[in-house]
């Protein structure tokens, strides 16, 4: 499978824990993007990397989350301090840049739910 | 990123054409209309996109009104499996937020069979 994957899928955690999720792009894919998703809303974007470098973060992406790219592969997604309004769907996606326009593929994402 | 208006929800008999509306007036001429899908538990899949000629691929077909200021996407003979939420979303092709996706309610699909 080529397809953007996600890792854990599902993930529970007690509220004040720390938790990281892994991202693994399409490999030819110079850029990866971070969204949140809470239940019957649409994707929220969070961040994005163009290669190792990360370009944009959301107002939503408070202190308490930070994401790499460190070797502009893999990308991981912290999250300090869980809160249950953190409870959500987190979806990765990447896309190559060429042209003008260039889509964005989604992996499965990660279910987070802060009991 | 323009903004962009879709029904909540809409039912398609299977075997039959999916025509989903989508308004989005104030859209700049520097911005695509994209298409994706979402099925339930999983991400978002990318359709389909197109600035002001009409589309079609394997999946769809775009069609955008000749002021651009809506559009529609057919699927053209609808499947139980093309039952999914689509969002209508609109992005400049380049500068400031052209890099990320910006995502409504979007369309619930359900197709009856």
């Amino acid at each position: 499978d080529t397809g953007v994957s996600q890792d854990p899928r599902h993930k529970i955690t007690k509220r004040g824990q720390n938790v990281t999720f892994r991202c693994d792009p399409i490999s030819e894919h110079n850029r990866l993007y971070w969204y949140r998703q809470t239940l019957g809303q649409g994707p929220e974007f969070l961040t994005y990397f163009q290669n190792e470098a990360q370009l944009e973060k959301s107002r939503l992406l408070s202190d308490r989350f930070s994401a790499e790219r460190p070797k502009g592969s893999f990308s991981t997604l912290e999250i300090q301090r869980t809160e249950q309004g953190d409870s959500a769907m987190y979806l990765c996606a990447s896309s190559f840049t060429s042209g003008v326009s260039y889509e964005q593929y989604f992996g499965p994402g990660t279910r987070l739910t802060v009991t | 990123d323009a903004k962009t208006t879709q029904p909540p929800s809409m039912d398609c008999a299977e075997g039959r054409a999916a025509n989903l509306p989508c308004n989005h007036s104030t859209i700049s001429g520097n911005e695509y209309v994209y298409w994706y899908r979402q099925i339930h538990s999983q991400g978002p899949q990318y359709i389909i996109h197109g600035l002001k000629n009409n589309e079609t691929n394997e999946m769809a077909s775009l069609i955008i009104t000749e002021d651009r200021k809506s559009s529609t996407l057919i699927l053209p003979h609808a499947t139980l499996r093309d039952t999914a939420v689509y969002y209508c979303i609109v992005r400049a092709f380049s500068g400031a937020g052209s890099y990320q996706l910006t995502f409504g309610k979007g369309t619930k699909l359900s197709v009856i069979p």
